[in-house]
């Protein structure tokens, strides 16, 4: 049971457009969405969140986009980057367990390539 | 700063082999811990994470175990490796019950190939 997808597993856009990548879930209790950017042999690196009070977060070049009644939240890249070329994953995270901890529940990723 | 650390950072075993994996963290205490297995061409697994010192908390059965013998030490076992094993193993941490302990911070990773 997929409770976040990623349904595109790849995108190619030109330098200086703008990327959109796309996630969307099926619990309605998530509370926190977050954005994660993973090189090849790397650890995946925090790029950016949105609680779920809010509809955008903007920094930099990245903005996310939630719309709740969709359970849709997108990534904008503007101007893409050729460094910007990674594995993008979308997490959602669970309500706070009775342990204080959360969990995340990751989307299978989107390969973005920008190309020069 | 925090930082973590992940050690080795590629290993290829036998199967049946045993397998010892280490993380450790600098810069917090009392961090959440977490283990993830990333298989080729698929998201990240959750498998362990633990909010304390011997507390572990497992998400998928398999061979794999985890222990926490330290605040920023968390290790992942296996007694007999399996071919299904292979993956990239990435550890990572999160605040306690602080306000964005929902950010999780990953390692550089570990590349296991069993053979």
């Amino acid at each position: 049971d997929q409770q976040v997808k990623q349904n595109s597993p790849s995108l190619s856009v030109q330098e200086g457009r703008i990327s959109i990548l796309n996630c969307d879930y099926t619990n309605s209790m998530f509370d926190y969405f977050l954005w994660y950017k993973k090189y090849p042999a790397e650890g995946p690196t925090f790029l950016i969140s949105i609680s779920s009070i809010k509809d955008k977060n903007e920094d930099g070049r990245f903005t996310v986009f939630l719309n709740k009644s969709a359970k849709h939240l997108s990534l904008h890249i503007v101007p893409s980057q050729p460094g910007d070329s990674a594995v993008y994953f979308c997490a959602a995270t669970s309500p706070l367990l009775m342990d204080s901890s959360y969990k995340l529940i990751f989307g299978s990723g989107t390969r973005l390539l920008v190309r020069p | 700063s925090q930082t973590i650390h992940q050690w080795p950072a590629t290993l290829v075993q036998p199967v049946g082999s045993p397998l010892s994996l280490e993380c450790t963290v600098e810069g917090t205490s009392n961090p959440n811990l977490y283990w993830y297995r990333q298989a080729a061409g698929r998201g990240l697994q959750l498998l362990f994470y633990s909010v304390g010192i011997g507390q572990i908390s497992s998400e998928v059965p398999q061979n794999l175990s985890a222990s926490r013998p330290q605040d920023r030490q968390f290790i992942l076992s296996s007694k007999k490796l399996l071919l299904s094993d292979s993956g990239f193993y990435l550890c990572a941490w999160s605040g306690y019950r602080s306000l964005s302990s929902y950010e999780q911070y990953f390692g550089p990773g570990t590349r296991l190939t069993v053979t």
